[in-house]
């Protein structure tokens, strides 16, 4: 069963705006990933945040966690067209085990 | 980066036929590799973990006799859709798992199923 739930299930945003997308699970993590999909494509692995850490950055990417709440967030800043996809939560119980993934957010980027 | 195809990319049979669909990892050896289901607009649900020389594990629900996996070595993993139904029109995903990076996951393209 999904563990993941992630909100919006869809976003629409302008070109240059900040996306916010959030994910909440259930149960204790080892990890959180955050995954990217083109429509009709495999996933592309964005970033990793271990449950020992709050805050992550990669380019554009902001990932925060939050174990008290069970929850995530990814933020992207100055979003472009190319960054229309589907994003998914995934979550680890214990290091290298499978993953569970969210319901996914649908990410439009208006040019 | 770590890259796994699969192969077909998209398959299109007859009802009763069975379709086998491969996933490799190309510059790594992956011991454990996964099977995924998505249906339109869903997320994935994991069917199975496939482990190198051993048996594959199945997750509740998933009929094992109805989606054989083999993973004979370590850069091949198998699924074969038995006797397929227009129900299991759907897009399957592998993933692979580094040993160096092992937490992360690497997928596959996909393979788009349409059975008739």
């Amino acid at each position: 069963s999904q563990q993941g739930e992630e909100d919006p299930q869809a976003l629409s945003i302008q070109e240059g705006e900040n996306a916010t997308m959030n994910c909440s699970y259930k149960t204790s993590i080892n990890n959180l990933q955050w995954y990217r999909q083109n429509s009709g494509r495999g996933l592309v692995h964005l970033i990793l945040i271990r449950s020992n850490e709050r805050e992550k950055h990669s380019g554009r990417l902001r990932v925060t966690l939050d174990t008290s709440k069970k929850s995530s967030s990814l933020l992207i800043t100055a979003s472009r067209a190319a960054d229309t996809a589907s994003y998914f939560c995934a979550t680890a119980s214990t290091s290298g085990s499978r993953l569970t993934f969210g319901e996914g957010t649908q990410l439009t980027v208006n040019p | 980066g770590a890259v796994v195809s699969q192969h077909p990319s998209r398959v299109i049979c007859k009802s009763g036929t069975s379709v086998k669909i491969e996933c490799r990892s190309l510059d790594f050896q992956a011991t454990t590799m996964f099977w995924y289901r998505q249906f339109p607009k869903q997320s994935l649900m994991l069917m199975a973990t496939s482990n190198e020389g051993s048996k594959a594990t199945y997750e509740q629900g998933v009929e094992k006799d109805k989606f054989l996996i083999n993973h004979a070595s370590l850069t091949l993993s198998t699924l074969t859709v038995t006797s397929a139904h227009p129900e299991d029109s759907s897009f399957y995903i592998c993933s692979a798992r580094d040993p160096m990076t092992v937490d992360t996951q690497y997928f596959g393209p996909g393979t788009r199923l349409t059975v008739l």
